[in-house]
């Protein structure tokens, strides 16, 4: 089973901030999710990504298959970025369909 | 165009009961999955079916969860004699395929509450 760690578990930032959150795996993987989760609101994918880099506006995902660690970084942060965080990886191997979860960085960003 | 939608939103129910809870997947996708996300835990997965057929059941926590899918797009997962261990956010996802490439689209979750 493979075992999902994120970091840190809470972040607080002032706007304007950079902001990494961090993820790594313990068995290898098809792909990683990142994903969002606004209080009391559904989840939104971010990121999926197997390989490299990502850029999505303010939002940047990196991953490195040979350290089993992927990033997430926000640039000039804003309130409005103020949510939980959540990797997910797909395990690969013939079979392997279900996401296993990290257990999410919840973020806060003040004004 | 529609994305995956749940109903109910909330359920309350007494200890005992049984439940069904409902996902409507995106037109078109073949892949569906269930998760529960329980208070202070992260998300853990349940089933996922590839059209109607479920090949993987190992998530399903006891013989007391059940899941349906038919004619390759409603999903239906069942609880019998609900615990309060049950009450939890569960949610559906569906992707146009199984496999690395699919991008898996989330519902807005049906929040079950146990009494």
């Amino acid at each position: 089973k493979n075992e999902v760690e994120q970091s840190p578990q809470n972040l607080t930032a002032q706007e304007g901030e950079f902001i990494t959150i961090n993820c790594s795996y313990s068995v290898g993987i098809s792909a990683l999710h990142w994903l969002q989760q606004h209080p009391g609101g559904g989840i939104v994918s971010l990121f999926m990504l197997s390989s490299g880099k990502k850029k999505h506006g303010r939002l940047i995902a990196t991953i490195n298959i040979q350290e089993k660690h992927s990033s997430l970084h926000i640039t000039a942060s804003h309130p409005r970025d103020s949510a939980v965080y959540i990797c997910a990886v797909k395990n690969s191997g013939a079979g392997s369909y279900q996401l296993t979860f990290g257990k999410g960085t919840k973020l806060s960003v003040i004004p | 165009g529609a994305g995956v939608s749940q109903s109910p939103s909330n359920k309350v129910t007494e200890k005992g009961k049984d439940v069904e809870l409902r996902c409507d997947p995106i037109s078109g996708h073949t892949a569906l999955y269930w998760y529960r996300q329980s208070l202070g835990q992260g998300l853990e997965f349940l089933i996922y079916f590839q059209g109607n057929s479920a090949p993987d059941k190992s998530g399903l926590p006891s013989d007391r969860f059940s899941a349906e899918r038919t004619g390759g797009s409603v999903s239906t997962l069942t609880i019998q004699r609900t615990q309060q261990e049950d009450s939890a956010v569960y949610l559906c996802a569906s992707s146009l395929g199984l496999g690395s490439s699919y991008e898996q689209y989330f519902g807005p979750g049906t929040r079950l509450t146990v009494t």
